[in-house]
C-alpha cells in the first residue's frame, strides 16, 4: 500500500493524557498536512509542512497542539493534556508541490478524550 | 482567503440517475484551484476530480464531471448513473494562489437509493 497511513487509528484516553499521532505521507511527497474533523463538519486546516519546514502552525488550536517532522519524512502530531473538546478525527494529507497539488487524504486517527 | 459554500446537506438520488451537487465559492485570488473529495462512512477522504481556474473546458473523471462556472464563482460535482456504493459525504475544496492548503466546505451528504 502506497497511499497516506496513519495511526494509531482509533484512540481513547482520559482527559489531561498526552497523544501522538503518526502520519506516513506517500514517499515522494514533500508536502504533509494536518487536519481536524469534528461530526458534521468539513476537514479544519492545523499546520503544514514542505520537507522538514513547518510552513503554517497559526491555526494550531492552541498551545496543547504541536506537530514535527523531522526529517521530511512521517510526521507526528501531538496534544498534550487532552480535553473532552479534542475529540475529533485527526487526518494526514501529503500532496507532490507541483501540477495541481492534488492532496492525498490517509484514513484519519479517531480521538475520543473521556 | 478562501470560502466554500455548500447549501445541501443532504441529498437523494434514484440509483441509475444523474445528481448534482451545489458548491459556491469565494476567493480574491487569480488562480485557484477546486476540488471535489468522498467520505464514506470508514472515514477516508477519497480525492474526486480537479478544476483548474484557468482551465478552459469542465473536468471529467469517469462517472464524475464539474460544471464550472468562473463568472458565478459555482463548481458544481455531477455523478452520472448513480450507484449504491456513492452513498456517502461529498465535500468542495479549494486552494489559492501559491498551493496554499485547502479549504473545505461543510459537505453534503449523498444517499442513493435502489
Amino acid at each position: 500500500d502506497t497511499g497516506v497511513s496513519q495511526n494509531p487509528r482509533h484512540k481513547i484516553t482520559k482527559r489531561g493524557q498526552n497523544v501522538t499521532f503518526r502520519c506516513d505521507p506517500i514517499s515522494e511527497h514533500n508536502r504533509l498536512y494536518w487536519y481536524r474533523q469534528t461530526l458534521g463538519q468539513g476537514p479544519e486546516f492545523l499546520t503544514y509542512f514542505q520537507n522538514e519546514a513547518q510552513l503554517e502552525k497559526s491555526r494550531l488550536l492552541s498551545d496543547r497542539f504541536s506537530a514535527e517532522r523531522p526529517k521530511g519524512s512521517f510526521s507526528t502530531l501531538e496534544i498534550q493534556r487532552t480535553e473532552q473538546g479534542d475529540s475529533a478525527m485527526y487526518l494526514c494529507a501529503s500532496s507532490l508541490n507541483r501540477g495541481n497539488n492534488t492532496i492525498y487524504f490517509g484514513e484519519g486517527s479517531w480521538l475520543t478524550v473521556v | 482567503a478562501q470560502k466554500i459554500t455548500q447549501t445541501q446537506p443532504g441529498m437523494f438520488v434514484q440509483e441509475k440517475e444523474a445528481v448534482t451537487l451545489d458548491c459556491t465559492y469565494d476567493t480574491s485570488d487569480p488562480s485557484y484551484g477546486l476540488f471535489w473529495y468522498k467520505q464514506p462512512s470508514s472515514g477516508e477522504m477519497i480525492f474526486l476530480i480537479y478544476q483548474g481556474s484557468y482551465d478552459q473546458q469542465n473536468a471529467t473523471e469517469g462517472r464524475y464531471s464539474l460544471n464550472f462556472q468562473k463568472a458565478r464563482k459555482s463548481a458544481n460535482l455531477v455523478i452520472s448513473a448513480s450507484q449504491l456504493g456513492d452513498s456517502a459525504m461529498y465535500f468542495c475544496a479549494m486552494r489559492g494562489l501559491g498551493n496554499t492548503p485547502l479549504v473545505f466546505g461543510k459537505g453534503t451528504r449523498l444517499s442513493v437509493i435502489a
